[in-house]
């Protein structure tokens, strides 16, 4: 089916361990982003792309890294981890249009860090 | 800055009842859209309606309202009918000015919705 994969799904790590998260879609979409999820806070932007090769900074970039060498992905790098970033991931991606930009979120990734 | 308020962490409402879920945004810009999305205990997000700034008429998508009062910056989300099904958290985003051409999301806090049988 058509949409946005994140892998993995569920990951554990321990402090200062590195991790790349990934980010694929097939809708040849050109604008990409990570977003996490805390209790309480919403959905906060990490990093967006908007468009391949290109990446910039949103409201929460500390501690991470983006890469988007293709425009079908999109990864977010943690170089050391730190409790602070356990969270829920999502990554989305959206198409230029009038109007309305559609989005599709992918399912998340649920990390822990211990 | 741009900024979403949702004031309601949660809210109840009894089976095949009306609820109002409220959102107030802060935008400078002129043109610009207003979304809501729900996110089920599975934690997917599901896209359910969208008003833009500039549409005269509020949406509606099925069960699914927006009541749109532009000069309140308000953009409430009205679910007729409540369905056992429609517990969940609710998330009002608000997308950057079109001309900046980012396409950013910005998202307010939740609001945790529970029918009631």
């Amino acid at each position: 089916n058509a949409g946005v994969t994140q892998t993995p799904k569920f990951r554990v790590l321990k402090t200062g361990q590195s991790m790349t998260l990934l980010c694929a879609q097939d809708m040849n979409h050109e604008y990409m982003y990570w977003y996490r999820q805390d209790p309480g806070m919403g959905l906060r932007l990490i990093h967006y792309s908007v468009g391949e090769g290109t990446t910039a900074k949103g409201e929460v970039p500390d501690g991470y890294n983006v890469s988007r060498l293709k425009k079908q992905n999109f990864l977010l790098g943690l170089e050391s981890a730190a409790p602070s970033q356990t969270s829920v991931y999502f990554c989305a991606s959206s198409y230029i249009g009038r109007g309305l930009y559609g989005y599709t979120f992918g399912s998340g990734t649920r990390l822990t860090v211990v | 800055a741009q900024k979403i308020t949702q004031t309601q962490p949660g809210m109840f409402v009894q089976e095949k009842e009306a609820v109002t879920l409220d959102c107030t945004y802060d935008t400078s810009d002129q043109s610009y859209g207003l979304f809501w999305y729900k996110q089920p205990s599975s934690g997917e997000m599901i896209f359910l309606i969208y008003q833009g700034s500039y549409d005269e008429q509020n949406a509606t998508e099925g069960r699914y309202s927006l009541n749109f009062q532009k000069a309140r910056k308000s953009a409430n989300l009205v679910i007729s009918a409540s369905q056992l099904g429609d517990s969940a958290m609710y998330f009002c985003a608000m997308r950057e000015k079109y001309s900046g051409n980012t396409g950013k999301l910005i998202f307010g806090q939740g609001t945790t919705l529970q029918v009631k049988p």
